[in-house]
């Protein structure tokens, strides 16, 4: 029961660059500065390449980028090397007064060519 | 370095009851905030809950509140995430991830529940 929308699959071939969309709402994406990007190889947990919208923890490479359009955040990855090729889940906080709430998207799977 | 060490892999029946640990080391436990996020089987992540050890304050998401409890023990610089009633929807991945930024960065490897009669 995922909160926001991704694209199933996208593909580009080594130093292309590949965008994924992550569609929410006013209550999610749209009402907060608070998104972020997973990226996550098969077997392993999940790792924070972007967070609020379009900052890098250290050691992720700058050729990931994050930004936002009212209820739509976008993940670009520039250079796209075939280490890249993994699923990617966008997260967004989407509390309310009462509740604390974080919803993750669908999914999108990346494909190196 | 950070490091969170979960426990393995359960098998439960329906009905019953588990206790996943998440033991953490290599920085201040009782400074950053511990959430939990289940993955189901070929699905996509779900965020249930998460602790601050330092004044064991837990905040659980409304849609799977009271189906489980966040707790932590200083001492041995644990986080628990323990689930009742289990049904087979229950089977997941639990991931338990400290703080970063406020979002869950530094993540645990992982502990499969499975729930089979």
């Amino acid at each position: 029961q995922s909160d926001l929308t991704q694209p199933r699959s996208v593909s580009g071939s080594p130093g292309q660059s590949v965008t994924i969309s992550c569609t929410g709402t006013t209550s999610d994406v749209g009402g907060y500065n608070y998104v972020s990007w997973y990226q996550q190889h098969p077997g392993t947990a999940p790792k924070l390449m972007i967070y609020d919208v379009g900052k890098r923890p250290s050691g992720v490479p700058d050729r990931f980028s994050g930004s936002k359009s009212g209820n739509t955040a976008s993940l670009t990855i520039s250079g796209l090397q075939a280490e890249d090729e993994a699923d990617y889940y966008c997260c967004s906080y989407a509390g309310t007064y009462t509740f604390d709430n974080y919803a993750f998207g669908t999914g999108t799977k990346v494909t190196v060519l | 370095q950070v490091q969170l060490v979960q426990s393995g892999a359960e098998v439960k029946r329906p009905g019953a009851s588990v206790k996943v640990s998440c033991k953490a080391s290599g920085y201040s436990f009782t400074s950053y905030g511990v959430h939990w996020v289940r993955q189901a089987p070929g699905q996509s992540l779900e965020w249930m809950g998460w602790i601050h050890p330092g004044n064991g304050n837990a905040k659980y998401s409304q849609k799977l509140q009271g189906t489980f409890t966040i707790t932590r023990d200083t001492s041995a610089s644990t986080v628990y995430l323990e689930l009742s009633s289990l049904r087979s929807e229950d089977t997941a991945v639990y991931y338990c991830a400290r703080q970063s930024g406020g979002w869950p960065g530094w993540w645990g490897q992982g502990t499969l529940v499975t729930v089979s009669s």
